[in-house]
Parts: structure tokens; sequence; C-alpha cells
């Protein structure tokens, strides 16, 4: 069974940085691309962050461009957002997702296995 | 970026009806287009694919269609456990964003 595991959420005031981790298990990490979408609380789904399965394309939302980073560790089959400068807006679950299908673009196929959310709150 | 706008924002229906919500593109995303299905505190479930595609193990009731600009996901019957917060969003270009998401409830 394919399962995706985020962690590395938590209280962070503004200005400050959080890692967020997102561990696979039962694919091939690498054959994947892997996405992070965002959701404030009470509000709806916002796509985030996307990289390719090879990892050397990776393509961000406005709204964290420049802030965020995508990267992930094929060893140890993680997924990685690096979030500096952190905003209150930046306050959401956290979820990452894979594409039900190898290449590149990964968009016809939609993401079908979802991890169950990491808490970001960013306050003082 | 596309923006992706859903109607209605919300819904209220009874355990049987049919049920239709429609996806505007702000330009032509061929169909390049998903659906997903939110229950409250759970992450995001993913019905059909590719406009019309139905993902496997998704009961066959949905179904989805359109193309170019204008989509429609429909529900022929809907179900107790179909009450839940639908979103649609296009895959054609980066960002690949979301509708607002359209809230089905029980009437």
């Amino acid at each position: 069974e394919v399962q995706l595991l985020e962690s590395g959420g938590g209280l962070v005031q503004p200005g400050g940085s959080l890692r967020l981790s997102c561990a696979a298990s039962g694919i091939t990490f690498a054959n994947y691309a892997l996405t992070w979408v965002r959701q404030a609380p009470g509000k709806g789904l916002e796509w985030v962050s996307v990289l390719s399965d090879s990892g050397a394309t990776a393509y961000y939302a406005d709204s964290v461009n420049g802030r965020f980073s995508i990267s992930r560790d094929t060893s140890k089959n993680t997924l990685y957002l690096q979030m500096n400068s952190l905003r209150a807006e930046d306050t959401a679950v956290y979820y990452c997702a894979k594409s039900p299908r190898g290449g590149w673009p990964p968009g016809l196929y939609g993401m079908d296995v979802w991890g169950q959310g990491t808490t970001v709150t960013v306050s003082s | 970026d596309i923006q992706m706008t859903q109607s209605p924002s919300s819904l209220s229906a009874s355990v049987g009806d049919r049920v239709t919500i429609t996806c505007r593109a702000s330009q032509s995303i061929t169909t390049y287009l998903n659906w997903y299905q939110q229950k409250p505190g759970k992450a995001p479930k993913l019905l059909i694919y590719a406009a019309s595609s139905l993902q496997s193990g998704v009961p066959s009731g949905f179904s989805g269609s359109g193309s170019g600009t204008d989509f429609t996901l429909t529900i022929s019957s809907l179900q107790p456990e179909d009450f839940a917060t639908y979103y649609c969003q296009q895959s054609y270009s980066m960002p690949y964003t979301f509708g607002q998401g359209t809230k089905v409830e029980i009437k």
C-alpha cells in the first residue's frame, strides 16, 4: 500500500523558518512527481509546489516563490518543503501528494495519493 | 495563472438527488481537469482525472464531462457518504490551481 506521511509542522513566529517532511512508503520514490498543497483554516485548497520525478524541475505558487524550497532525498524516500520568511497567511494544513504515473509534466492524471497533512501555525 | 471558478459555492440536496457542479477555467485547459472530494478533517480524494476518467475505486455514480473552459461533475444519485466539499483543479499549466470549492450539504 502506498502511503505518504507528513511531519515537521508546528508553531513558528512570523519571519521564522520550518522544514516539512513527507515520507513515502510502498512506492519507488524517484518515479513520481510530488506536490505540496495547503489549506488555510476554513478555506479551500491551494497548490504550493511540485518537484519532478527526476528532481531536476520545481515550480512554486507566486505566494511562496522565493521563500519556499522543495527538495527530496531519494535514499530516504522523503520529500521536503523548506519554508522561510513565514507569514501569518502561511498558516495552513500542508499536504503532500503524488501523481499516479511517472513522467513530466505530471498534470493529466491528477494526484491519487495524499498524506494526512501537517499543521503549520505562524503566529507571535 | 489560470483561474478556476466553481458554481455554486454551496448547495443543499437530499439523498437520491442528482447533483451537478460546474467549473469554469479562465482560459482553455483542453481536458486537463481533475475533481476531488474532501470531507472535514480529511485529505482530498481524487474522483475524476482528465475531465471524464473515473479514478480507480470511485463509485460509478460520479461522472465528469467538458473540455476547453467549461466542465461538470455530476453525482447521479446522492448518497449519505457523498456529503462533502468538491474541488476542481486544472493541471494544464503551472501553478495547478484549484477552484474555490462547492460544499454539498444535506437538505
